[in-house]
């Protein structure tokens, strides 16, 4: 089955400055990659998503990049807030296996004001 | 439009005991997941129901079980539960089948099993 793989674990920045946060995946059939944002004690938030057709997205400050000959995707922040602060979680997902998503074992990202 | 809700929020069960939790997908989605988060595993894929079909299912014991009513509403039941189950569920709905769709959790049930 599909392993998704997240690193790093933690990362903390100062406010204003950017984030990164890189995820490998497994199976080469995997063609959508959400990322979702939890802060602590509510619902994990969709917060930008990319399919296999596209190499990079931008939603504002938030920019999410896939290599799909590497297998691996990545999540950028600029100008880091502290309102930011947050567990993150890439995912993958087959789209003809139906919505399943294998998840990676989160960052959990502290903005330091 | 009201998005996903869960039933109960929070839950305390003894071990050997079953419990049935409770998930309301947003209007209009017809695809409901469920997953466990626990501290040590992350994030975990259950099931996925559509159309009152079950199409996926992770890789769990028989323990756990779920179904989809006629209104997208789903339920998942544990069985004879053990202490590992203590764990956050959360449901998850989408409006697409396939093409790997948004999805958008609910705020999940926190089972705890003493």
């Amino acid at each position: 089955g599909e392993n998704v793989e997240q690193h790093p674990s933690t990362l903390s920045v100062q406010e204003g400055d950017s984030a990164v946060i890189k995820c490998t995946y497994s199976d080469s059939a995997s063609n959508y990659f959400p990322w979702y944002k939890q802060e602590l004690g509510k619902r994990p938030q969709l917060i930008i998503d990319i399919r296999s057709n596209v190499g990079e997205k931008k939603d504002q400050r938030i920019a999410v990049t896939l290599n799909k000959t590497a297998k691996h995707f990545s999540l950028h922040i600029t100008e880091t807030q502290p309102e930011d602060s947050a567990v993150y979680f890439c995912a993958a997902s087959k789209g003809n296996a139906g919505n399943m998503l294998t998840f990676g074992g989160g960052t959990r990202l502290m903005v330091k004001p | 439009k009201a998005g996903v809700t869960q039933t109960p929020r929070y839950l305390i069960k003894t071990r050997g005991q079953q419990v049935t939790l409770s998930c309301s997908p947003i209007s209009g989605h017809r695809s409901v997941s469920w997953y466990q988060q626990t501290p040590g595993q992350g994030l975990q894929f259950l099931f996925e129901y559509f159309s009152e079909t079950q199409r996926n299912k992770g890789n769990f014991p028989g323990r756990f079980s779920g179904r989809q009513f006629s209104n997208s509403r789903s339920e998942m039941n544990v069985s004879t539960l053990e202490l590992g189950d203590s764990a956050l569920y959360l449901c998850a709905s989408s409006l697409l089948r396939d093409r790997g769709s948004e999805q958008y959790f609910g705020p999940g049930t926190r089972l705890t099993v003493t």
